[in-house]
């Protein structure tokens, strides 16, 4: 099992740029979450899948995040126009919920942004 | 509004002591609870835990759920420099994780 794969792992833009933020979930996974991570507001879940379809985006920061899932194998997370201050690690996890609760993180993408 | 608090904030203690790391929460329609292990990189599964009163445990590490009182604890005991990380728990819900700020614990040689 390749576990969650998230690309890129690093990424460095000028600010005003756009990011895509790329996650593929464990097979047979049906939940998704996307999450960020900083020193000073730890992990915050920002947007959640469930079977593809976006359940809760509560916690999305503000109209220049979107996230889309078009299908059970990739989601996409696209910070347009990028700011310094969302520079942090964001993370995808996946879950299959009709079993376990546990979820599974993928290794992150560190995002600088300029 | 639902919240978790993880407490204390850090810790430092030396190898092979004992230490207890605990989460109070409030999550409407609770599920579960699971704590997870972070180190430099992404966080690490290590339990998950749905029953009051009923230990789970790995190694030297073990923990337990009161749905009563709203908290659980994690405990490692004879700790090791290896356990050096921050300890997050994370109670849910039918619809999402929440997620505590994390007990930051240093174990020194």
């Amino acid at each position: 099992d390749a576990g969650v794969i998230q690309s890129p792992r690093h990424e460095v833009t000028e600010m005003g740029q756009e990011v895509t933020l790329r996650c593929k979930p464990i097979s047979g996974h049906n939940s998704l979450f996307w999450y960020r991570q900083t020193m000073m507001r730890g992990l915050e879940l920002l947007i959640y899948f469930n079977n593809n379809v976006p359940i809760d985006d509560s916690g999305m920061p503000e109209d220049r995040f979107s996230a889309k899932m078009p299908n059970a194998s990739f989601s996409t997370l696209k910070i347009q126009p990028s700011e310094p201050r969302d520079s942090a690690v964001y993370f995808c996890a996946s879950t299959n919920n009709r079993l376990t609760d546990t979820q599974y993180f993928g290794p992150g993408t560190r995002l600088t942004v300029l | 509004e639902d919240k978790v608090v993880q407490s204390p904030l850090s810790l430092v203690v030396h190898e092979g002591d004992t230490v207890t790391l605990n989460c109070s929460y409030e999550v409407t329609n609770f599920r579960s609870l699971l704590w997870y292990k972070q180190e430099k990189k992404a966080p690490t599964f290590l339990f998950m835990l749905t029953s009051s009163g009923i230990e789970k445990k790995s190694g030297r590490l073990s923990s337990i759920l009161d749905k009563k009182e709203l908290f659980s604890i994690l405990n490692i005991t004879a700790t090791q420099t290896g356990d050096s990380a921050i300890y997050l728990c994370a109670p849910s819900n039918f619809n999402k994780f929440y997620f505590g700020s994390g007990t930051k614990l240093n174990v020194k040689p």
